[in-house]
């Protein structure tokens, strides 16, 4: 089982750009958060989802970010037009959500914008 | 507003010395409390706890949760150098939705 796995780990984007995260859940998870980790703050929920649904998206900024969980592949966070405040860690993590399971994390993509 | 509050905010210790972690929480719909830690990468799952006054242990860290009073604490026993890191607590609410503390940061020197 490899794990949930988030691709490109550090991503440098100019102001304007736009960035993409991936992150492929742990097998049989169909439940997947992404969470936004600033500099000297905690990890903040942004957006819940499963497959072909957005569940929750309560933390997610109302413009520029967008997030979806196709029925293939894996889940993309999308960020239009970067500003230099974007810069974070974002996490994703998956779950069962069976109750009394836990939800595992990613390792994380360091988006830099310059 | 569901929040999660965490203290000390960071915390030095020399090796060997035990050390309590400390979570307090307001929320609604609670689930469960989990303890992660995170180095310079991932969090990783401690535990997760959702009975009251049954501790969890695992080697030298154990955790209790406390849901009349609202708080949950980690400890732990004999520190080493490789415990320095983030401890983070976070409440699952029912949805599956994990509401994060600010983390408490131990450095344990030699």
């Amino acid at each position: 089982n490899a794990g949930v796995m988030q691709n490109p780990r550090h991503l440098v984007r100019r102001r304007g750009q736009e960035a993409r995260l991936r992150c492929s859940p742990m097998k049989g998870h169909s439940h997947v958060y992404w969470y936004r980790q600033l500099p000297e703050e905690g990890l903040k929920f942004m957006v819940y989802l499963q497959k072909e649904n957005i569940i929750d998206e309560s933390g997610m900024p109302k413009e520029r970010f967008s997030a979806e969980f196709p029925k293939e592949g894996p889940s993309i966070l999308r960020i239009q037009q970067v500003v230099r405040g974007d810069s974070a860690a974002y996490f994703c993590a998956s779950s069962s959500n069976r109750v009394g399971t836990e939800a595992f994390f990613g390792q994380g993509t360091r988006l830099t914008v310059v | 507003e569901d929040k999660v509050v965490q203290s000390p905010l960071s915390l030095v210790v020399h090796e060997g010395d035990t050390v309590t972690l400390n979570c307090s929480y307001e929320v609604t719909n609670f689930r469960s409390l989990l303890w992660y830690k995170q180095e310079k990468k991932a969090p990783t799952f401690l535990f997760m706890l959702t009975s009251s006054g049954i501790e969890k242990k695992s080697g030298r860290l154990s955790s209790i949760l406390d849901k009349k009073e609202l708080f949950s604490i980690l400890n732990i026993t004999a520190t080493q150098t490789g415990d320095s890191a983030i401890y983070l607590c976070a409440v699952e609410l029912d949805g599956g939705k994990l509401i994060f503390g600010q983390g408490t940061e131990l450095s344990v020197k030699p």
